[in-house]
Formats: C-alpha cells, sequence, structure tokens
C-alpha cells in the first residue's frame, strides 16, 4: 500500500542553522504530497504542498520539491528559529485519502 | 471563517467505558474525516464521509468503534467498550469537494482520550 517514511527524530539545531528533514514515498499512483506542522497544543497546520513531478511548494521560509525519479520531498529552511519548533509531518494524497508518516519532532535553541 | 471544532479536548476514561467524540467541520465542507493518532506516530484515516455518506471504514475497528454524520455536518465518533490501546489523539479534519481546493484538508484541534 501507500506509505511515507520520514527522517528519524528528533532533530535539535541552533537558531539560525539550515534544516533539512527527509522524507520518501512509495506510491501506485501519482500523489500530491504535503507537509503539515503541528505546533504544541495546537491541531496539524498545511505548510506547503507540491501535485505534480517537479513542483516546489514553499511557505514561511519553507520549500519541498517534488522528485518523482527519487520519490522524495524533502523539506528544507535556510535559517531556522525558535518559533520553528514543532512536529513536522510529511504526506501523500491518493483518492483524498492522507497517508502521514510517522512525524519529526523539531527543536530549535535560540 | 471559522474553523474545525472539536470538543472535548480531553477525555479520561477507563477501560471497558463508553466515549463520544463530536466534530463541526468548516461551513460548506462536503467531506469530513477522523483520524487516530497514537503518541509519536502520524494521524492514521479511519473514516470518510461525503455529506452523510461512508466513503471509506476499511480502517475502523467496526466491534467497538462507531461514527455517525447526520444531516451532513457535524459528526459523532464513539468507542465502547475502550481499550487501552485506544489512547490518543483522535482528530477531525473537513474539505471542500469539486473545487481547485479539494485535495487541502483543514484539522481540529484534536481530543486527546487516556484509557486507564
Amino acid at each position: 500500500g501507500d506509505s511515507v517514511t520520514q527522517m528519524e527524530g528528533p532533530v535539535t539545531l541552533s537558531e539560525e542553522a539550515f534544516l533539512t528533514i527527509n522524507c520518501t514515498y512509495t506510491a501506485t499512483g501519482y500523489p500530491s504530497l504535503f507537509w503539515y506542522v503541528q505546533y504544541p497544543g495546537e491541531g496539524l497546520q498545511l505548510l506547503l504542498k507540491a501535485t505534480k513531478a517537479d513542483d516546489k511548494g514553499s511557505n514561511k521560509g519553507f520549500e519541498a520539491t517534488y522528485r518523482k525519479e527519487t520519490t522524495s520531498f524533502h523539506l528544507e529552511k535556510g535559517s531556522v528559529q525558535v518559533s520553528d519548533s514543532a512536529v513536522y509531518f510529511c504526506a501523500l494524497l491518493m483518492s483524498q485519502k492522507l497517508v502521514f508518516g510517522q512525524g519529526t519532532r523539531l527543536t530549535i535553541n535560540p | 471563517e471559522a474553523g474545525v471544532a472539536q470538543s472535548p479536548r480531553y477525555k479520561i476514561i477507563e477501560k471497558r467505558q463508553s466515549v463520544a467524540f463530536w466534530c463541526n467541520p468548516i461551513s460548506g465542507h462536503a467531506t469530513l474525516y477522523w483520524y487516530q493518532q497514537i503518541l509519536g506516530q502520524g494521524p492514521k484515516l479511519l473514516i470518510q464521509f461525503q455529506n452523510n455518506g461512508v466513503v471509506d471504514d476499511s480502517q475502523l475497528p467496526k466491534d467497538r468503534f462507531s461514527a455517525e454524520r447526520l444531516k451532513g455536518v457535524d459528526s459523532t465518533l464513539k468507542i465502547q467498550p475502550a481499550k487501552l490501546e485506544d489512547s490518543a489523539v483522535y482528530l477531525c479534519a473537513s474539505s471542500l469537494v469539486g473545487t481547485s481546493r479539494n485535495n487541502e484538508q483543514f484539522f481540529g484541534p484534536g481530543t486527546r482520550l487516556t484509557v486507564l
């Protein structure tokens, strides 16, 4: 079945460091890909998305590129802030069904 | 625009008791989803409604879980009887159907269930 594998956490970085959270997927068709973020005490929020190969999703300084050849959708940010501390989920959508990775907890220290 | 509302936010029960969760989706959203998020894991879809019909309930443990969406708006998810392994956050989400944004699901804050 369709699945998503994320980089194991937790990840701890210093403020202004470069961030990469790896995500790879397995799907029977051509899914849409998403990154969701869950801040402490809040619900899941859509961070960015890409609906076809080579699309780049971006939001709040975060970026991810849909790579069909490597079945990947890695999340990157050039300079993280303390406020980016959260749990990040990679997900794919097939037939209106979202399949999530296990999540990566990110902590940014000042 | 109001978001997806869920209640209660927290619930603690003993095993073998029953519990119910309520969800009010974003106004006009035809599709409603219930997810189970066990600690340290990503959300897993339990059931998907379109209006008041079930689209997918293949992951719903039907011996103890039930859900309904009367009149195609609010929804309730019930567990009876609860087991220890049902301890999780139950997330409700909704989405539009038939628009360019129909791929986006909007999530509520969730109900954290602890079964003792």
